[in-house]
């Protein structure tokens, strides 16, 4: 399968725990988007790299929340000391830059206790 | 700051009939792209179709067209032919085509039932 990958797809994580979630995109993909959707709602965008550059952070990302991308390949997603809110699926999408036409991976369910 | 609305939380429409979801968005851009992206349940969402903003025939995929109305910033999603498997949540999306920004701007999507 060449498709977006998450990993894990389910964390379970007691408050104030720190969790970390994996985004594979499609391999020649140089565009991976991280966005966050709670029950009932549509995706809201949180960052986003070109390569291994960070080029934009919502203001959603709050200090607790890291991303990286080293080597332009896969990102990870930290969030430090967890909080209830921060329950929600988190879900990565990839696309090439000249098209904008963006897949998304099945998502990482994140349940803090 | 670009917003997208989904007036319509949820719809129904039996299999074989056509059922079409709205969507208005506001931007004060010009280049720009239209989505719309389905979840079906516990499934990941997938691209139904897109609409770039400079062109001004409709995009179609299949069963799936829109209205893509430039002036009135409408973009409806028309299912033809409906089947089950289009049982699902439809979200409408927007991004600027500019250089960098690219990041979708999501509407709170519509469930969409369809029954026998």
């Amino acid at each position: 399968d060449t498709g977006v990958s998450q990993d894990p797809r389910h964390k379970i994580t007691k408050r104030g725990q720190n969790v970390t979630f994996r985004c594979d995109p499609i391999s020649e993909h140089n565009r991976l988007y991280w966005y966050r959707q709670t029950l009932g709602q549509g995706p809201e965008f949180l960052t986003y790299f070109q390569n291994e550059a960070q080029l934009e952070k919502s203001r959603l990302l709050s200090d607790r929340f890291s991303a990286e991308r080293p080597k332009g390949s896969f990102s990870t997603l930290e969030i430090q000391r967890t909080e209830q809110g921060d329950s929600a699926m988190y879900l990565c999408a990839s696309s090439l830059v000249v098209d904008n036409e963006q897949f998304f991976g099945p998502g990482t369910r994140l349940t803090v206790l | 700051a670009q917003t997208v609305t989904q007036s319509q939380p949820e719809m129904s429409v039996q299999e074989a009939e056509t059922v079409t979801l709205s969507c208005t968005y506001d931007t004060s851009e010009n280049n720009y792209y239209l989505f719309w992206y389905k979840q079906p349940p516990s499934r990941q969402m997938i691209l139904v179709i897109r609409q770039e903003a400079y062109k001004q025939q409709n995009a179609t995929e299949n069963r799936f067209s829109v209205n893509f109305q430039k002036a009135a910033k409408s973009f409806s999603l028309k299912i033809s032919d409906s089947q089950l498997g289009d049982t699902a949540m439809y979200f409408c999306a927007f991004s600027l085509n500019t250089g960098t920004a690219s990041k979708l701007t999501f509407g709170t999507g519509t469930r969409l039932q369809v029954t026998l």
